[in-house]
């Protein structure tokens, strides 16, 4: 049974580093084709997808956050680490990791998300 | 990136109707189109991936059809648990590129 986890501040200041961490079970993240990607979405607003990390560390940006992310992933711990850099209000979000199925890369398994405002 | 328009964004349907929800990709996507079903407060669920194939668990009432550029969503006789909002996404290239979403709301 595949299951994900997200955890991290619910508050960040502007300007401030974003640090999201996606525990996993059920899975391998050293398993070849797998991969795990992150989505957010603003309250009320629709899904952007920001990216993924692939189990031979590949990763892939959204083009228009690629200068203020970085994913790592840890497979002995069964995790994914979001940083995300500058942050700003309207990165205020509901943010989710999501495992990557192999075949036709929809995103089958979802974590319940974290939201995380940004706020001085 | 590759630009995925959903129409309508928002939608009035009785329960035991029929609804069709489109989504059109900017370029050919072949068939890297998934749909999913979100509630509010909830993760998006998986509904429809490869376009037309039906998630295990997924209700018989829920299909998918298209390929290229142009997709959609039907739902053959609305359940009170359906009023939701749809995304589609394509995963052809990355980014894999959400729609705007389609809110269906009870009328």
């Amino acid at each position: 049974q595949i299951t994900l986890k997200e955890s991290g501040p619910t508050l960040v200041k502007p300007t401030q580093t974003l640090t999201l961490t996606c525990t996993f079970s059920g899975f391998s993240l050293s398993t070849s084709g797998v991969a795990v990607g992150w989505i957010r979405q603003p309250p009320g607003k629709a899904l952007e997808w920001l990216g993924i990390i692939y189990w031979d560390d590949d990763k892939r940006y959204s083009p228009s956050l690629k200068s203020r992310l970085t994913f790592t992933k840890d497979t002995s711990k069964n995790q994914v680490v979001l940083t995300m850099t500058s942050m700003d209000p309207v990165d205020t979000a509901t943010y989710y990791c999501a495992h990557r199925s192999e075949q036709w890369l929809e995103f089958d398994y979802w974590g319940q998300g974290t939201l995380v405002t940004v706020s001085s | 990136d590759i630009q995925m328009t959903q129409s309508p964004s928002s939608l009035s349907a009785s329960v035991g109707d029929r609804v069709t929800i489109t989504c059109r990709a900017s370029q050919s996507i072949s068939n890297f189109l998934t749909w999913y079903q979100q509630k509010p407060g909830k993760a998006p669920k998986l509904l429809i991936y490869a376009a037309s194939s039906l998630q295990s668990g997924v209700p018989s009432r829920f299909s998918g059809r298209g390929s290229g550029t142009d997709f959609s969503l039907t739902i053959s006789s609305l359940q009170p648990e359906d009023f939701a909002t749809y995304y589609c996404q394509q995963s052809y290239s990355t980014p894999h590129t959400f729609g705007q979403g389609t809110k269906l709301e009870i009328k």
